[in-house]
């Protein structure tokens, strides 16, 4: 059963151009919702984080938005670079102590120059 | 660069060989984690060590044996593995705080196994 859901797999975007990653859970025990950065050969590493205390969060380039109620949360890139050109999971987990980070199922996001 | 040290980055097995992958972290973190990852899949979790004891155990089979001889460290020992096994195996390690807490894995950048 897959805790997390995310679409699209795939996302070709322009440079310049705003890339947009979706997310949806059904667990309400969920607190705390980051989005992991991939690139190839390499381990994922934490890009942006939020808490559903807040809608918005924004660091640079990157936004995260958060609807509390339908349960989804969404990855913002503005300006897309080349170089943000990588496979980006989202993902969940609750302060319950369980070490346990459900992560969706990635979307590779390609910056054509 | 990861502040996340993982040994070897490549490694290729026989199904009758045993091997280690090693994992190391400076940190002073108190939770460990092994993940495996198949091309285009989110990382898959397979042991949680805290406090140097395992906390997590996904059904793993036992032909995969981790092993946490300090806080610093952790190890995975193979054996007899099977041809499904390869895989990309990502250590990572966070605050004992649990993910809830800080949030933050912080991931090697993997040991590339293939089984023959």
């Amino acid at each position: 059963q897959q805790q997390v859901k995310q679409s699209p797999q795939s996302l070709i975007v322009q440079k310049g151009g705003i890339s947009i990653i979706n997310c949806a859970y059904e667990n309400t025990a969920f607190d705390y919702f980051p989005w992991y950065q991939q690139f190839p050969g390499k381990g994922p590493a934490l890009l942006i984080a939020i808490r559903p205390d807040v809608s918005e969060k924004k660091e640079g380039r990157f936004t995260i938005s958060f609807n509390k109620s339908a349960k989804q949360f969404s990855l913002h890139i503005m300006d897309s670079q080349p170089g943000d050109s990588a496979t980006y999971f989202c993902a969940a987990t609750d302060q319950t102590g369980a070490n346990n980070l459900f992560f969706g199922t990635g979307t590779r996001l390609t910056v054509i120059p | 660069d990861t502040e996340v040290t993982q040994t070897p980055k490549h490694l290729v097995m026989g199904m009758t060989n045993k091997k280690s992958l090693k994992c190391e972290q400076h940190m002073g973190h108190r939770a460990m984690y092994w993940y495996k990852q198949k091309a285009k899949k989110p990382p898959e979790l397979m042991f949680v060590y805290s406090y140097e004891k395992l906390s997590i155990n996904e059904s793993v089979p036992s032909r995969f044996s981790p092993e946490c001889p300090n806080s610093s460290l952790l190890n995975l020992h193979l054996h007899a593995l099977q041809p499904e096994d390869s895989a990309l195996y990502l250590c990572a390690s966070s605050t004992a705080g649990g993910l809830g807490g800080t949030g933050e894995l912080f991931f090697g950048e993997g040991s590339r196994l293939t089984v023959l």
